[in-house]
């Protein structure tokens, strides 16, 4: 497709479960973000990729997130031990150029409720 | 750190009215400047942008200057449409790569 990919758009999980997250980017895009929007939030920054590199994952919550990217276009955000506080919106972003320059495109979102 | 603040909503304005959507940050340096908007159902697009102090974005009939001294990015568009209803997203990055930091966001919603 042209735009980024998500999914999937909608994840019930129950507390404790592992959940994945994947972000199919525009082909191409060197760039990759990550961030969470809680409910009446604005969406906040949680990790940076650039290809295959992770250069920023200081906005990841907690040492059950994790983020991967291996071949450098498809990311995967693996959210372990599930708790009420993940439930948001999670976003993927990406960029045409590196060091996140450029306009970055938004997916739709992956809506993650944990009940 | 990095910080945006935005009127809160929701705005209600009938069709052809004015609209101001108030945004100020907060950042060291000199960042650049975003309006996102998030039409129901989609994903957030970027609306208008500005790089450097009095810089104007504009698209779609909207605008935004780039305000140094009052550290602000007002959102106006003369006269809305129902169309126009969604949520707007003040956000600014930094020098380096663009990690974006949002406002909270402002609903709009637009009645004919």
């Amino acid at each position: 497709g042209a735009g980024v990919s998500q999914s999937p758009r909608y994840k019930v999980a129950k507390r404790g479960q592992d959940v994945a997250l994947r972000c199919d980017p525009i082909s191409g895009h060197v760039s990759l973000f990550w961030y969470q929007q809680a409910l009446g939030q604005g969406p906040e920054f949680l990790t940076y990729f650039q290809n295959e590199a992770q250069l920023d994952k200081s906005g990841l919550p907690s040492d059950r997130f994790f983020a991967e990217r291996p071949e450098g276009s498809v990311s995967t955000l693996k959210i372990q031990r599930t708790q009420q506080e993940d439930s948001a919106v999670y976003l993927c972003a990406s960029s045409l150029e590196d060091r996140g320059r450029g306009e970055a495109f938004f997916g739709q979102g992956t809506r993650l409720t944990v009940v | 750190g990095d910080s945006v603040t935005q009127m809160e909503g929701p705005v209600t304005l009938s069709e052809e009215a004015c609209l101001t959507i108030n945004c100020t940050y907060t950042a060291t340096g000199y960042p650049s400047l975003f309006w996102y908007v998030q039409y129901p159902g989609e994903g957030l697009q970027l609306l208008l942008k500005a790089t450097k102090a009095d810089d104007k974005g504009s698209n779609k009939g909207f605008e935004a200057t780039y305000r140094k001294e009052t550290t602000s990015f007002h959102l106006e568009k003369g006269s809305v449409q129902v169309s126009d209803s969604a949520v707007y997203f003040c956000a600014l990055s930094g020098r380096g790569y663009q990690k974006v930091t949002f406002g909270t966001g402002t609903k709009l919603q637009v009645i004919p």
